[in-house]
Parts: structure tokens; C-alpha cells; sequence
């Protein structure tokens, strides 16, 4: 059973860095055809889909955040991570870290997620 | 970005009734469109692909359809545990989300 869990610090100060993990068990993070996704969910509003990171490194962002926003990947750990920069309030959210394939069947659609972590921004 | 605008924010129905849900796309994405549920407190679960594929282990009674720009969610006979939070996800140009339907008892 494949289980992603998320960690990281649960309180960022504004203008600071968010930094998250995501562990992955149950499969390898290295697999072909799938990429690895950040996606955050504000307090009773919808999903905003943040980024990928793929096995080899290669990442691609939101267009709405790619300039505050960094994935990488851990494959010796099987781990992946998000960095947010220069966090506001508006970045309070639960993140969740989620499994994506590429391939032809269930693509691009995410089929594992992590439980989510509530990330809170504030002084 | 493509702009995902689900209707109506919230049903009230009764279990056993017939839901509707929709999804309608600001450009049109094919059909690369999936349909997710989420309950409080949990992750998105995975209900439907590609417009109309159910996910593995989803049970018959949840169906997608549509293309291009206007897609249907329906969930032919309502179980309890169906009342719940659905969004609708576009894969055509990068990946955004829908504001969410929430499907309340009656």
C-alpha cells in the first residue's frame, strides 16, 4: 500500500521560508511514469495545485507562484520537498503531498495523497 | 490558467435521490478532466478520469460525463457516506482545481 506522510514546522513567520517533506513508503519514489505533487487547500476553500517534481529533478510550478516556489527530490531517501519563499498569511493552508502518473492510463491525476499538514503563518 | 467553475456551491438532498454535479471549463480541456471527493479532515479521494472513467475500487453508482468544456458528475443513488465535498481537476494546461460543490443531507 503506497502511504505518503507530510512534516515539517507547522508555524512559519511572514516573509520567512515554508519547508516541507513528504515521505513515501509502499513504492519507490524513483518508478517510471509517475512525478510527485505539492497541493494546498486554505481553511474551507478549494485545492491550489502548487507543483511536480519528476525522479530525474526535473520540476515544473504553478505559473501563479513560480517564483516563490521550489521542489526537489531525495531519491536515496525517497523523499521529496517544497519550499515556499517569503511567506504571507495567505499561505496559511494544509499542503498535501500527493502521487501523479504519466503514463497513459490515470494521467496526471492524483491517486495517493499524504494526510495533509497545516502550515500557519504568523508572527 | 484555466478556470474551473463548479455548480452550484452546495446540494441538499436525501439519501437514496439521484445527485448532479457541474464542472464547466473556461477554455475547452478535452477530456481530461477528473472528479474528486473529500470528506473533513481527510485528503481528495479519486472518484473519476478522463471525463467518464471510474477509479479503481469506485463503486458503479458514481459516473462522469461531458467534453471539452461542460462535464457531469452524477451520483445515481445517494449513500450516506457520499455527503461529502467534490471537485473537478483539469490536466490540459498544467493543473487546476474547482471551488468545490458540497453535497449536503437533506
Amino acid at each position: 500500500q503506497v502511504q505518503l506522510q507530510e512534516s515539517g514546522p507547522g508555524l512559519v513567520k511572514p516573509s520567512q521560508t515554508l519547508a516541507l517533506t513528504c515521505t513515501v513508503s509502499g513504492d519507490s519514489i524513483s518508478r517510471d511514469f509517475y512525478y510527485w505533487s505539492w497541493i494546498r487547500q486554505p481553511a474551507g476553500r478549494g485545492l491550489e495545485w502548487l507543483g511536480r517534481v519528476y525522479p530525474t529533478g526535473r520540476t515544473n510550478y504553478s505559473p501563479s507562484l513560480k517564483n516563490r516556489v521550489s521542489l526537489s527530490i531525495d531519491t536515496s531517501k525517497n523523499q521529496f520537498s517544497l519550499k515556499l519563499y517569503s511567506v504571507t498569511a495567505a499561505d496559511t493552508a494544509v499542503y498535501f503531498c500527493a502521487r501523479a502518473s504519466y503514463s497513459a492510463s490515470l494521467s496526471h491525476v492524483f491517486d495517493y495523497w499524504g494526510q495533509g499538514a497545516l502550515v500557519v503563518v504568523s508572527s | 490558467d484555466i478556470v474551473l467553475t463548479q455548480s452550484p456551491a452546495a446540494l441538499s438532498l436525501s439519501p437514496g435521490e439521484r445527485a448532479t454535479l457541474s464542472c464547466r471549463a473556461s477554455q475547452t480541456v478535452g477530456n481530461t478532466l477528473a472528479w474528486y471527493q473529500q470528506k473533513p479532515g481527510q485528503a481528495p479521494r479519486l472518484l473519476i478520469y478522463d471525463a467518464s472513467n471510474r477509479a479503481p475500487g469506485i463503486p458503479a453508482r458514481f459516473s462522469g460525463s461531458g467534453s471539452e468544456t461542460d462535464f457531469t458528475l452524477t451520483i445515481s443513488s445517494l449513500e450516506s457516506e457520499d455527503f461529502a465535498v467534490y471537485y473537478c481537476q483539469q490536466r490540459s494546461h498544467w493543473i487546476t482545481f474547482g471551488q468545490g460543490t458540497r453535497l449536503e443531507i437533506k
